[in-house]
């Protein structure tokens, strides 16, 4: 499936480092999510992005910050991470952002902080 | 706050025997879709159900939504290698005003040859 491209797909980082992972869809969908899966936990929302609009910010840190430049693509910029931040990150779009409507996963980014 | 559980969290089992995944969630659920992520994969959407009671398949995959619409079920039928995977539930709390799906953890499947 290419539906839903996620670029890098390994990433390691030191605690002061800045990157950015990169989401881009190309299934025409208006919304588009990011998600924090890590060992033996949920799947956690921790933005949501409804026709460019942030419309859900689940008490994230500040050291992660989204960009939407369009509805087409989702950054999440990262900067001076912890260790616990280390998981799988996921992207994701859907039509629109409501609760019936399927969502399409991106194949992650595996992000080690050292 | 409002949670999704699962059960079993890991079931290994034999190729042709049946699995099934419990889903139950705190509260009230306007819907539940379910996911199936293989190992090193990411989650893809395998269906969603909407009515109280409802009842769909997909060839051997059995899914049920509980009359309260607070359980759901995923059920199959004689397990072969391709099953292997962690199965997850989903679910928008009724009294959401977000519409925001919340993951139970998963149940990871093991199929034995």
């Amino acid at each position: 499936e290419t539906g839903v491209t996620q670029t890098p797909r390994h990433l390691v980082m030191g605690m002061t480092n800045k990157k950015s992972l990169k989401c881009e869809q190309h299934l025409g969908h208006n919304a588009m999510y990011w998600y924090k899966q890590s060992a033996k936990k949920p799947l956690e929302l921790m933005f949501v992005y409804n026709f460019k609009e942030q419309t859900e910010n689940n008490s994230v840190p500040s050291r992660f910050s989204p960009e939407c430049p369009n509805s087409s693509h989702l950054f999440l910029h990262l900067h001076t991470l912890q260790p616990e931040d280390s998981a799988l990150y996921l992207c994701a779009s859907s039509r629109i952002s409501v609760s019936t409507d399927t969502q399409y996963f991106g194949p992650g980014t595996r992000l080690t902080v050292l | 706050g409002q949670q999704v559980m699962q059960i079993p969290q890991y079931q290994h089992v034999q190729e042709g025997e049946d699995f099934t995944t419990y889903c139950n969630s705190s509260t009230t659920l306007s819907n539940i879709q379910w996911y199936k992520q293989r190992p090193g994969g990411h989650p893809v959407f395998l269906i969603q159900l909407v009515k109280s009671g409802e009842v769909k398949k997909q060839k051997r995959l059995t899914f049920q939504f509980g009359e309260a619409k607070k359980n759901s079920s995923l059920h199959i039928t004689a397990t072969q290698t391709t099953d292997v995977g962690t199965y997850f539930c989903a679910g928008v709390p009724r009294s959401s005003n977000t519409g925001k799906l919340i993951f139970g953890q998963g149940t990871t499947l093991q199929v034995k040859p």
